[in-house]
């Protein structure tokens, strides 16, 4: 099945830095998604890009499906970006909606 | 509330015993999910349902059973149960359209524990 790698695996950010975090993927996709998944354990979806670019605030990403790999930027960071980022994939071959999600990257965004 | 509503949010009980865990969606979407996440926050899928019919059913044992009355709901039922089904485990729902999910939105998890 369709790998999917997340890097780093863990960030310690100081409250408005900036960050880029990493998504790679084995096979071509046609749905590639984001969640955070916030210190209480609620998984939130941020953006459904299995290509280009999009924009929400202070959070942007970047899908490259030729390149097989995707990318969440996040700016000026707060305390309530802390959580885990995970990015989930669909292969092409896959039926049903079945996502993939890769490890995670755990952020923590300190004051 | 719009949502996907997981009951209960916390469950401990003793191995071999037998127990369900609900799952609504108002969302009026058509297709349902039930995902694993370990002690490593690892997310695995583990059934899916479109419109009431079984479309995913991942290498899960026999003791797993889910159950979709309609396509708001999808309870999963759990027999016999074991000290390594301790986990998260999470309903989500999507609207499948041209083959691909919109929306997909999560519940909150329910907290497995066996003892």
């Amino acid at each position: 099945g369709i790998q999917v790698e997340q890097s780093p695996p863990d960030l310690i950010l100081q409250e408005g830095a900036n960050s880029t975090l990493r998504c790679n993927f084995s096979d071509s996709v046609n749905n590639l998604q984001w969640f955070h998944q916030n210190p209480w354990g609620q998984l939130i979806n941020l953006f459904y890009i299995p290509s280009g670019t999009k924009q929400n605030g202070r959070l942007s990403a970047t899908t490259v499906a030729t390149e097989r790999y995707s990318l969440l930027y996040i700016s000026s960071s707060q305390t309530t970006d802390s959580g885990v980022y995970f990015c989930a994939v669909e292969g092409l071959t896959g039926g049903g909606n079945k996502l993939t999600f890769g490890t995670g990257t755990q952020l923590k965004v300190e004051l | 509330d719009t949502a996907v509503s997981q009951t209960p949010k916390y469950l401990v009980t003793q191995m071999g015993n037998d127990k369900s865990i609900k799952c609504e969606q108002n969302l009026g979407h058509d297709t349902m999910y039930w995902y694993k996440q370990d002690s490593k926050k690892f997310l695995k899928i583990m059934f899916s349902y479109n419109n009431k019919e079984l479309i995913i059913n991942e290498t899960v044992p026999n003791r797993f059973s889910p159950k979709s009355p309609d396509k708001a709901h999808l309870n999963l039922h759990i027999n016999s149960l074991e000290l390594g089904d301790s986990a998260v485990y999470f309903c989500a729902s999507s609207l499948f359209l041209g083959g691909l999910p919109y929306g997909y939105t999560f519940g909150s998890g329910t907290r497995l524990t066996v003892v």
